[in-house]
């Protein structure tokens, strides 16, 4: 069973446009949230990060926001550019007993940006 | 300058034979982990370690074995056992488990 799904395989978005990348959860306890950007055999890199605390996180053109009652976040480019062009991911973690719980990825999207 | 290497980047073998992948991280992080990836599936986490002497199963670890000898290096090595081991392979490293960085990734291919 999926505890976080990226229901849209890919996305392709015209540069200069926004592009929104959405991940769901399920699971109630998750209360911090990640995206990494991928490209082709290479490792992913850590993007931008919310805690539930939060409802909002801005870094540069990156921001993310984060809908607790619909266990839904999604991730913002603004604008777009061709080198966004890759895979991303999501990921999620519970705090149990005093401790950071693992990373549950979702299945991750491909953006396409054309010039 | 501060990373995580894996070697080799492509390795092939012969099924049947165990192979070794190597990470090492010089980030001094007390956290490691091995992930898998196929294609168009997410990562799935292999084992993962958060001290030295120690580590533990994660969701896929069947087939699979790791050791962490050292805070920087943490091999895993793919058996005979694995039943599908072409896959693409990624070792992280974190202080928490928030933030993980990850390495450039080793492509297996077993025929």
């Amino acid at each position: 069973d999926q505890q976080v799904k990226q229901n849209s395989p890919s996305l392709s978005v015209q540069e200069g446009r926004i592009s929104i990348l959405n991940c769901d959860y399920t699971n109630s306890m998750f209360d911090y949230f990640l995206w990494y950007k991928k490209y082709p055999a290479e490792g992913p890199t850590f993007l931008i990060s919310i805690s539930s605390i939060k409802d909002k996180n801005e870094d540069g053109r990156f921001t993310v926001f984060l809908n607790k009652s619909a266990k839904h976040l999604s991730l913002h480019i603004v604008p777009s550019q061709p080198g966004d062009s890759a895979v991303y991911f999501c990921a999620a973690s519970a705090h149990y007993g005093g401790s950071q719980g693992n990373l549950i990825f979702g299945k991750g999207t491909k953006l396409s940006v054309k010039p | 300058d501060g990373g995580i290497t894996q070697s080799p980047k492509y390795l092939f073998r012969k099924e049947g034979q165990n192979v070794t992948l190597s990470c090492e991280q010089n980030l001094n992080h007390d956290a490691m982990y091995w992930y898998r990836q196929d294609p168009g599936q997410g990562l799935r986490l292999i084992y993962y370690s958060q001290i030295v002497n120690d580590f533990q199963k994660g969701d896929i670890a069947e087939g699979y074995s790791v050791s962490r000898e050292k805070k920087e290096s943490f091999p895993l090595t793919v058996t005979s056992a694995q039943k599908n081991p072409t896959a693409f392979y990624l070792c992280a490293s974190s202080n928490r488990f928030y933030e993980q960085y990850f390495g450039p990734g080793t492509r297996l291919t077993v025929t």
